[in-house]
């Protein structure tokens, strides 16, 4: 069971390059999210989309995309990189409702620098 | 203002002591309350959550909710130098599923 699945684990860009994180999970989980980590910040959401079809923004949402491809994945896309986005990503998913719709299993996060 | 606040640490404590982590929160409407332990380079997972006030334990875990104080504590008894991570703090704010998380204390536990 690999649970959270993120792709790329590191990656390095050139300010103004596109690229696209890919999140996979296999818990059968409605909800999915994007966070970013930075030193100091904790944990901010970017977006998330709570059950297969919809999208929503989070708390920076600025500079990025992300699509719900299915009921098992959901990308986010940096369209033009900036090296405000170096960060650690992490994808998480929860299940809809209920007593688990807070409990987030995270994949093992992808670390984004741009120069 | 960052809604969820929490001591950035780091906070030091010998082995077998208790450890005593807190986080403050300014939405009185929250509803429900997380820890999560990160260790350096990992990603974060669940400890625990409560909802109501009062305490509840788990294992060497106690989460402590007091919503009229709006603040939320994590103690962890007989601390290992295991326990060494960062512990976060996350709350529900709102009817959603969005949780906003604290910056995270980071614990050192010394042998």
């Amino acid at each position: 069971n690999a649970g959270v699945t993120q792709t790329p684990k590191f990656q390095v860009l050139k300010t103004g390059q596109s690229m696209t994180l890919q999140c996979a999970q296999d818990m059968n989980h409605n909800s999915m999210y994007w966070y970013r980590q930075d030193p100091g910040m904790g944990l901010r959401l970017i977006y998330y989309s709570a059950s297969e079809g919809t999208t929503d923004k989070g708390e920076v949402p600025n500079g990025y995309n992300v699509s719900r491809l299915n009921k098992r994945e959901f990308s986010l896309r940096l369209e033009s990189a900036a090296p405000s986005q170096t960060s650690v990503y992490f994808c998480a998913s929860s299940e809809a409702q209920g007593p688990g719709a807070n409990v987030l299993t995270f994949g093992a996060g992808s670390r984004l620098t741009v120069l | 203002q960052k809604e969820v606040e929490q001591n950035s640490g780091p906070l030091s404590v010998p082995e077998g002591a208790i450890a005593s982590l807190n986080c403050t929160y300014s939405d009185r409407g929250s509803q429900s309350f997380f820890w999560y332990r990160q260790y350096s380079g990992k990603s974060p997972e669940l400890i625990m959550f409560i909802y109501s006030n009062g305490d509840k334990e788990d294992g060497r875990f106690t989460a402590q909710l007091n919503k009229a104080s709006q603040y939320v504590s994590l103690l962890i008894r007989d601390s290992q130098p295991s326990d060494s991570a960062t512990y976060l703090c996350a709350v529900n704010h709102n009817a959603g599923n969005m949780l906003t998380f604290g910056g995270g204390t980071r614990l050192m536990v010394k042998p």
